[in-house]
């Protein structure tokens, strides 16, 4: 059971357009919501996070929106660069849960 | 000097040959976890510890096992491997949260294959 989607496995975006990565979760218990980004090679790294008490959270070029009704969220990055090409997962989890449940992955790719 | 790292980086075995994956970290960190990657699959949860004395399955614990030798050590064993094991293996470590995990921080990964 799939508690958190990324029904994209990839992704290509022109250099300097939006790039958005969508995610949905099944699970209402779910409050807090990460993205991890990947490249090759290397293990995640953390990108950016949202809280369920907010709707918006933006650092720099990223941006995260989460939609609680819909039970959705999306990260948008603004301009997109080459650097931006890797695999981004989203991942979940909820107050004294302490784990984290992540998503399949969407692979990104910035065409120069 | 990396945080968090991993031994070996890279691991061809053969079926039924008894392997460890060793993860050491100098971030301080109480928690430890080991995921596996699979295409399609994403990262997947084997096991994780809150301390030394702290051991937990995660969702997909059979035919794994670990053992938590110290606060920086955490290794992962697959005593009898099979191909299906065949994947790219990751510890991550992260501080004490507030009821939430804090952030993660993952090794480079090794990437085991079982023939």
């Amino acid at each position: 059971d799939q508690q958190v989607k990324q029904n994209s496995p990839s992704l290509s975006v022109q250099e300097g357009r939006i790039s958005i990565l969508n995610c949905d979760y099944t699970n209402s218990m779910f409050d807090y919501f990460l993205w991890y980004k990947k490249y090759p090679a290397e293990g995640p790294t953390f990108l950016i996070s949202i809280s369920s008490i907010k709707d918006k959270n933006e650092d720099g070029r990223f941006t995260v929106f989460l939609n609680k009704s819909a039970k959705h969220l999306s990260l948008h990055i603004v301009p997109s660069q080459p650097g931006d090409s890797a695999v981004y997962f989203c991942a979940a989890t909820g107050f004294g849960n302490e784990k984290l449940t992540f998503g399949t992955g969407t692979r990104l790719t910035i065409i120069p | 000097d990396a945080d968090v790292t991993q031994t070996p980086r890279n691991r061809i075995t053969k079926t039924g040959k008894r392997i460890m994956l060793e993860c050491s970290q100098t971030k301080g960190h109480d928690r430890m976890y080991w995921y596996r990657q699979d295409p399609g699959l994403g990262l997947r949860l084997i096991y994780y510890s809150f301390d030394v004395k702290d051991i937990n399955k995660g969702e997909i614990s059979d035919g794994y096992s670990v053992s938590r030798q110290a606060q920086a050590k955490f290794s992962l064993s697959l005593e009898s491997a099979i191909p299906n094991q065949t994947a790219l293996y990751f510890c991550a470590t992260s501080d004490r949260g507030q009821g939430y995990t804090d952030t993660q921080y993952f090794g480079p990964g090794t990437r085991l294959t079982v023939l």
